[in-house]
C-alpha cells in the first residue's frame, strides 16, 4: 500500500526567509502524481503545487517550488520569501496515475509558523 | 464559477442521532470524494463517487456510514447512530474527471455530544 510520510510536525521560518518542508512516499507504481496542499486556520484545503511523476522538471508556482527526487521517493516543498500568510498546515499527498480510483493519500502534515 | 459547497459548516448531534452532510460539486464536475480529518491528523479517504455510482468505498467504515451521489442534487454522506468517535471535519472534493485535480470544499465540522 502507498504511504506518505512527513517527518516534521512543526517548522518555523522568519518572514522573507526560505523554508523547506520534507515529504517521502512509498509506492511500487511508476505512474503517479504528488501534491502539496495548504490548510490555513480556516481549514479550507488549498492546492499549492502538483508534480507528475513522469516529468523530470521540478514544478514551480511563484514562490513555491518542489524538489522531486523520484529514485529517493522524496518530494520536498520550498517556500521562498516567506510571508505571514504562508502560516498554515501543509500536507503532502499522493495519487496513483492509473487505476479505477482517484483517491488522495495524505501525510500527517507540517505546521508552519512564520515569525515577523 | 462557484467552488465546492458543503453544508452545514457545523453540525452538532447527540449520540445515537443521524448526521447528514451535503456536498455540491463545482459546476461541470461529476466526480466527488469524501475525506475525514480527525483532530490533529491528516485527511483520510472515505469514498469516491461518480454520478449515481460508488467507484471506491475502501475507506468507509463498514457500519453506519453510507454515501450517495444522485443524478440530481448534492452528494450526501450519511452517518447513522453517531458516536463520539465520529466527531471530525468531513471534507468533500470534486473533480472534472478521474485524472484531474480535486478541489476541496470548506468542510463540515461534526461534533457528537
Amino acid at each position: 500500500a502507498q504511504t506518505v510520510t512527513q517527518s516534521q510536525p512543526e517548522m518555523s521560518v522568519q518572514e522573507a526567509e526560505t523554508v523547506t518542508l520534507s515529504c517521502t512516499y512509498d509506492t511500487s507504481e511508476s505512474d503517479y502524481y504528488l501534491f502539496w496542499y495548504k490548510q490555513p486556520p480556516s481549514r479550507q484545503m488549498i492546492l499549492v503545487i502538483r508534480q507528475e511523476a513522469y516529468k523530470q522538471q521540478n514544478a514551480t508556482e511563484n514562490r513555491f517550488s518542489v524538489n522531486f527526487q523520484k529514485a529517493a521517493k522524496s518530494f520536498s516543498l520550498k517556500i521562498s520569501d516567506s510571508q505571514l500568510g504562508d502560516a498554515a498546515m501543509y500536507f503532502c499527498a499522493y495519487r496513483e496515475g492509473g487505476g479505477a480510483t482517484n483517491k488522495l493519500i495524505f501525510g500527517t502534515g507540517t505546521l508552519l509558523a512564520v515569525q515577523p | 464559477n462557484a467552488g465546492v459547497m458543503q453544508n452545514p459548516r457545523h453540525l452538532v448531534r447527540r449520540r445515537g442521532q443521524e448526521a447528514r452532510l451535503r456536498c455540491s460539486p463545482m459546476k461541470g464536475h461529476s466526480h466527488v470524494y469524501w475525506y475525514r480529518q480527525l483532530p490533529e491528523e491528516g485527511l483520510k479517504f472515505m469514498v469516491y463517487l461518480q454520478k449515481e455510482n460508488i467507484i471506491d468505498e475502501s475507506g468507509m467504515p463498514k457500519e453506519r456510514f453510507s454515501a450517495e451521489f444522485p443524478k440530481e442534487g448534492p452528494s450526501i454522506l450519511r452517518i447513522q447512530q453517531v458516536v463520539r468517535g465520529d466527531s471530525a471535519a468531513y471534507f468533500c472534493a470534486s473533480s472534472q474527471s478521474k485524472s484531474y485535480e480535486q478541489y476541496f470544499g470548506p468542510g463540515t465540522r461534526l461534533t457528537v455530544t
